[in-house]
C-alpha cells in the first residue's frame, strides 16, 4: 500500500527566506508524486506533479519539486516565500496498484513571519 | 467551466440526524472521489466512481454513509444516525482518468458539526 509522511507539522519561515517542505513516500514502483496548497475556506489547489521524466518539476507560485528516487523523496522548495505563502501544505501518491487515487500526508502547516 | 461545486458549506446537526452532501463535478470529467478532513490531518479517501459505477469504498466508509452518483453526474453523500465523530471537512474532487495522469479538482468542501 502507497503512503506519505511529511514529517514537519510547522515550519516558520521570514519573508523573502527560501522554503523547503518535507515528503517521504513508499511505494515499491514508480509512483505519481503531487503537491496541493490549501488556504482557510478554500478547496485543495494543485501546485505540481511528477509522472516521469525531468525529476525537477516546475509548479504554479514559483514554486518547485524534486523527485529522488534513492531517497523515496519528493520536497517542495521556494526560493523567496511570500506572505500569501501562508497556508497548508500536502504531499500525495497515487500508484497504479491504488486505481491512482491520491494518498495524502497529514500536511504542513507554513507560518510566514513579516 | 465553474469547477467543482459542493452543498452546503457548512452544516450544523444534532447527533442521531442524518443529513447530504452534494457535490457537482467539473462537467467532462469520468471520476468523482469523496474524502474526509479532519482537523489537522490530510485528506483521507472515502469512496469514489467512474462515470456512475461505485468502484471502491474504503474501510472508513461504515454502513451509516451512502454515496451515489445517479447517472454519472452530481453525487450525494449521505450520513444516516450522525455521531460526534462525524464532525469533519468532507471533499469532492474529480478527475478526468487517462493512463496514470490522475489529477484531482477540489471543492472548497463541506464542513460537518455534529453537536
Amino acid at each position: 500500500a502507497q503512503s506519505v509522511t511529511q514529517p514537519d507539522i510547522h515550519i516558520t519561515v521570514s519573508e523573502g527566506a527560501s522554503l523547503e517542505l518535507r515528503c517521504n513516500y513508499s511505494y515499491g514502483a514508480t509512483p505519481y508524486l503531487f503537491w496541493y496548497v490549501q488556504s482557510p475556506g478554500q478547496g485543495l489547489q494543485l501546485l505540481l506533479k511528477y509522472f516521469s521524466g525531468d525529476t525537477l518539476v516546475q509548479g504554479i507560485k514559483g514554486f518547485e519539486a524534486e523527485f529522488k528516487r534513492s531517497q523515496s523523496s519528493f520536497n517542495l522548495r521556494k526560493p523567496s516565500v511570500h506572505w500569501s505563502d501562508a497556508a497548508e501544505y500536502f504531499c500525495a501518491v497515487g500508484a497504479a496498484g491504488g486505481s491512482y487515487i491520491p494518498t495524502f500526508g497529514r500536511g504542513t502547516s507554513l507560518i510566514v513571519h513579516p | 467551466d465553474t469547477g467543482v461545486s459542493q452543498d452546503p458549506r457548512h452544516k450544523i446537526t444534532k447527533r442521531g440526524q442524518n443529513v447530504t452532501f452534494r457535490c457537482d463535478p467539473i462537467s467532462e470529467h469520468n471520476r468523482l472521489y469523496w474524502y474526509r478532513q479532519t482537523l489537522g490531518q490530510g485528506p483521507e479517501f472515502l469512496t469514489y466512481f467512474q462515470n456512475e459505477a461505485q468502484l471502491e469504498k474504503s474501510r472508513l466508509l461504515s454502513d451509516r454513509f451512502s454515496a451515489e452518483r445517479p447517472k454519472g453526474s452530481f453525487s450525494t453523500l449521505e450520513i444516516q444516525r450522525t455521531e460526534q465523530g462525524d464532525s469533519a471537512m468532507y471533499l469532492c474532487a474529480s478527475s478526468l482518468m487517462t493512463g496514470g495522469d490522475n489529477v484531482l479538482t477540489f471543492g472548497a468542501g463541506s464542513r460537518l458539526t455534529v453537536l
